[in-house]
């Protein structure tokens, strides 16, 4: 079984368009996070949820819109899509975040989207 | 925030020999390290981790030593083989934003 699934693997699109990522955790965790990895294998975190509430809201364009319509979904939706935006874009997720030292920070990561945008 | 540097950024060995990557982080308040292991094509995977309470864990060829005084911590594998061959990447608790800030990763490569 799956954990923490993403969807589609790939994603190639051209500037200007509207695109959506969809990640779904079968882990009973109560926070999602989307994270952006560059070409140079940095991996910066983009958004945390905790159950359907947003946590965390980096210094990221308001073109990246995060959706969690409950606890085991966080979907990430990009418009106006620019050529800086390709990455590969991970889901993770991990236990309650107000247990801190419990466990929280054990976060575990989906398969990636690669996007490309041309 | 926390601040995590990584070194090196690419090591290679033969198989059989040993790995060290190491990390530094700046937030004295963080208490917990993961290591994560990313192979092509795949998400980054939890291999080891340490908390604060403890300088030294082992899990089979696997090792993470950490040093709270010098606030440095480290991965060392031994009897590397082939199938070690990733991109490794430490990591520590923002404390103020609930989050894991990564290092910049290391590739590490086993030559058979």
């Amino acid at each position: 079984d799956t954990a923490v699934s993403q969807t589609p693997k790939y994603l190639v699109t051209q500037m200007g368009n509207d695109k959506s990522i969809k990640c779904e955790q079968n882990l009973g965790h109560d926070t999602m996070y989307w994270y952006k990895q560059d070409s140079k294998k940095f991996l910066k975190i983009m958004f945390s949820y905790n159950n359907k509430e947003l946590i965390i809201n980096e210094t990221v364009p308001n073109r990246f819109s995060p959706k969690s319509p409950d606890k085991a979904h966080l979907n990430l939706h990009i418009n106006s899509l620019e050529l800086g935006d390709s990455a590969v874009y991970f889901c993770a997720s991990s236990q309650d975040r107000r247990a801190w030292g419990q466990g929280w920070y054990e976060q575990y990561f989906g398969p990636g989207t690669r996007l490309t945008v041309t | 925030g926390e601040n995590v540097e990584q070194h090196p950024s690419t090591l290679s060995v033969q198989e059989g020999d040993s790995a060290v990557i190491k990390c530094t982080y700046s937030d004295s308040a963080s208490n917990y390290f993961p290591w994560y292991k990313q192979e092509l094509g795949k998400g980054p995977q939890l291999i080891i981790d340490i908390r604060s309470n403890v300088g030294e864990k082992k899990d089979q060829r696997i090792a993470v030593t950490l040093n709270k005084t010098a606030k440095h911590f480290s991965l060392h594998i031994t009897e590397t083989q082939p199938e070690d061959s990733a991109v490794y990447f430490c990591a520590a608790p923002d404390t103020g934003r609930r989050a894991l800030t990564f290092g910049s990763g290391t590739r590490l490569q086993v030559q058979p």
